[in-house]
């Protein structure tokens, strides 16, 4: 199957600050790629889509403002958590489609402090 | 709302025997299907996908889908303990995995020894 990587796998970070996690297809170009949050024993949120070129179309309920997303390339999508706060401490995943199936990046263990 | 359910387990299955998992659907458009194990504090990793009505068989996985009763499944053969998981049934109204999927919920696999 294709590769998703993400970076870094885990951040701490102080309240107000702000983090910047990348998200990267590596064999494969994905013009689509989807940013998801997860807190412990619950499910998938699908946040936003980021569209290649474009800019992301985010879910109900997500702050586009605190929660930037950046695809500058066919082969990067950035999230960047802006002014953290310990509510925004989570696991967040991003997947990448190919002309078939999405595949999901190893996620990113955020704590805000 | 278009709906992806799913029973949450815990399923419990003795090691070998056949694990069944089960996933309903609400969109009757719906194209494409996926089923996604997650491991505890790890991201999904996709397992297989159907298109067409039947089975499709990937060594000890069978993904079987019954468009009519907007129904799909999952069964494992001779079920391992690293089996235990949390598997995840995804749809999407389109082909193709550029496309925002659709989450059950889960349902939380303990195989025994």
């Amino acid at each position: 199957g294709a590769v998703v990587s993400q970076h870094p796998s885990w951040v701490i970070c102080k309240s107000g600050t702000s983090v910047k996690i990348e998200c990267r297809s590596l064999d494969f170009q994905a013009t689509t790629m989807f940013w998801y949050r997860q807190f412990p024993k619950q499910s998938l949120m699908l946040m936003a889509t980021s569209n290649e070129g474009s800019k992301a179309t985010y879910e109900q309920g997500v702050e586009k403002d605190k929660f930037l997303i950046n695809h500058a390339s066919l082969t990067l999508s950035t999230l960047t958590v802006t002014s953290a706060h310990p509510e925004d401490s989570s696991f967040y995943i991003c997947s990448a489609g190919t002309s078939y199936e999405q595949y999901f990046g190893p996620g990113t263990r955020l704590t805000v402090t | 709302q278009k709906e992806v359910e799913q029973n949450s387990g815990p399923l419990s299955v003795p090691e070998g025997a056949i694990a069944s998992l089960n996933c309903t659907y609400s969109d009757r458009g719906s194209q494409s299907f996926f089923w996604y194990r997650q491991y505890s504090g790890k991201s999904p990793e996709l397992i297989m996908s159907i298109y067409s009505n039947g089975d499709k068989e990937d060594g000890r996985f069978t993904a079987q889908l019954n468009k009519a009763s907007q129904y799909v499944s999952l069964l494992i053969r001779d079920s391992q303990p690293s089996d235990s998981a949390t598997y995840l049934c995804a749809v999407s109204p389109l082909s193709g995995g550029y496309n925002k999927l659709i989450f059950g919920a889960g349902t939380r696999l303990a195989v025994h020894p």
